[in-house]
């Protein structure tokens, strides 16, 4: 099993529309949890780190539920901008220190 | 407000050759890292620093070597480049260990010949 999991999409909505995608991790002891995007042949940028009481910006809404291993990503109203992937990220401690787990990402397109 | 940068963009490189990526950072990060992104896979981590003089072995480092001589630099070296190195080739640092995000710098695309 992979230590993260996220189903690749991808994704195909229309403007305005509501979406949602889940991540799960198979560490129990996962510190900390974030949501990149990363556009074609791009960088990754933060989207948002992903608190246990969960956390919303702007049309983006994340939730952590540590008793099922997943989280999740909502976005609300989508634009043509939001079509990118998104990486879910965890990070674990090591011994002397943490590493960062990424996802395979999962797509989503955007339709006019 | 630079973050991370890195140099160069792109670059082809013949079998055998060897050359150094440079990635630095502004934001007076201890940990830094290298990762690989190939297609259909997530990001792969090479070799990653925990301050200025130190670096450890990530999951594929087999093929490069890494220095931290000062704190806002993170070089990754490819000895002698082959085929199955082409890759996009990320850096990012982070303020702590794994409680803050990374923040990636905009890549090197490297082609070998």
């Amino acid at each position: 099993r992979k230590e993260v999991e996220q189903d690749p999409g991808p994704f195909n909505v229309p403007e305005g529309a509501t979406v949602a995608f889940n991540c799960t991790y198979s560490n129990s002891a996962s510190q900390s949890f974030f949501w990149y995007r990363q556009d074609c042949r791009k960088e990754p940028k933060l989207l948002m780190s992903v608190y246990s009481s969960g956390n919303e910006d702007g049309r983006f809404t994340a939730q952590l539920n540590r008793a099922s291993q997943y989280i999740s990503l909502l976005i609300r109203d989508s634009k043509l901008s939001d079509s990118a992937t998104y990486l879910c990220v965890v990070s674990l401690r090591y011994p002397g220190t943490y590493k960062y787990i990424f996802g395979t990402g999962t797509r989503l397109k955007v339709l006019a | 407000n630079a973050g991370v940068t890195q140099t160069p963009k792109f670059r082809v490189l013949k079998t055998g050759q060897s050359m150094t990526l440079l990635c630095a950072q502004d934001m007076n990060h201890e940990y830094m890292y290298w990762y690989r992104q190939d297609p259909g896979m997530g990001l792969r981590l090479i070799h990653y620093s925990v301050g200025e003089g130190t670096t450890a072995k990530g999951e594929v480092p087999d093929g490069y070597n890494v220095s931290r001589l000062k704190k806002q630099n993170f070089l990754l070296g490819l000895e002698s480049a082959a085929p199955s190195q082409t890759s996009v080739y990320f850096c990012a640092s982070s303020s702590s260990g794994g409680e803050e995000p990374q923040h990636f710098g905009d890549g090197t695309r490297l082609s070998i010949l």
